[in-house]
């Protein structure tokens, strides 16, 4: 399984501010794909953006977008103009394409202050 | 539209009882169906993997097995269960291979105490 990291457990924001969650992973592959998932309160999860490895533009939905850094291995998530539902558990996901299983991040947990 | 509908929500079962979990889909054909189990606070550990009817693949040795009876259906089992089993279980599925989408959808989950 590849290894995904999320440095940050616990991040805190203003509403209406901007937060950005890191996350790293390890692999040798190089066609993938990256995702990012919210886990609210409710516990369902959320995809939230997808991100292909040859693609150089990096995705956007909204008001998330990505940061990807393919030589990094880097695939940052930032939340603009935070909201008071935004707050939940995101994790950051891995997959090779060859074999369509997720390797998860430990997750950040992100709260929105009002 | 695709759903995924898991039950039940909640379980609370004693240690050395048997263990059911069913998850279904709808609006789709022969998906990728999964099994997780997340940890209080933790993120998410594969458990079981199908591809397609009666082909399971495990990712853990363990005290669960799992099945899928019918295209769209994966049941998690359990013949006798330990205090380690409990957990939040989420399904989840993905379009097969040769569709070009690779995203997975999760079912609400399960949230088992085994006491």
């Amino acid at each position: 399984a590849q290894t995904v990291t999320q440095s940050q457990p616990e991040m805190s924001v203003q509403e209406a501010e901007t937060v950005t969650l890191s996350c790293t992973y390890d692999t040798s592959e190089n066609n993938y794909y990256l995702f990012w998932y919210k886990q609210p309160p409710s516990r369902q999860m959320i995809l939230v953006i997808r991100q292909e490895a040859y693609k150089q533009q990096n995705a956007t939905e909204n008001r998330f977008s990505v940061n990807f850094q393919k030589a990094a291995k880097s695939f940052s998530l930032k939340i603009s103009d935070s909201q008071l539902g935004d707050t939940a558990m995101y994790f950051c996901a891995f997959m090779n394409p060859n074999d369509y299983k997720l390797s998860f991040g430990a997750g950040t947990t992100v709260t929105v202050r009002a | 539209s695709q759903t995924i509908h898991q039950w039940p929500a909640t379980l609370v079962q004693p240690v050395g009882s048997p263990l059911s979990l069913e998850c279904t889909v709808e609006g789709t054909s022969n998906p990728n169906l999964y099994w997780y189990r997340q940890a209080a606070g933790r993120g998410l550990q594969l458990l079981f993997y199908s591809v397609g009817i009666g082909q399971i693949s495990s990712e853990v040795p363990q005290n669960l097995s799992a099945s899928r009876p019918q295209d769209r259906q994966f049941i998690l089992s359990s013949k006798k269960l330990l205090l380690s089993d409990s957990g939040f279980y989420l399904c989840a599925w993905s379009s097969p291979a040769g569709t070009g989408n690779y995203e997975q959808y999760f079912g609400p989950g399960t949230r088992l105490t085994v006491t």
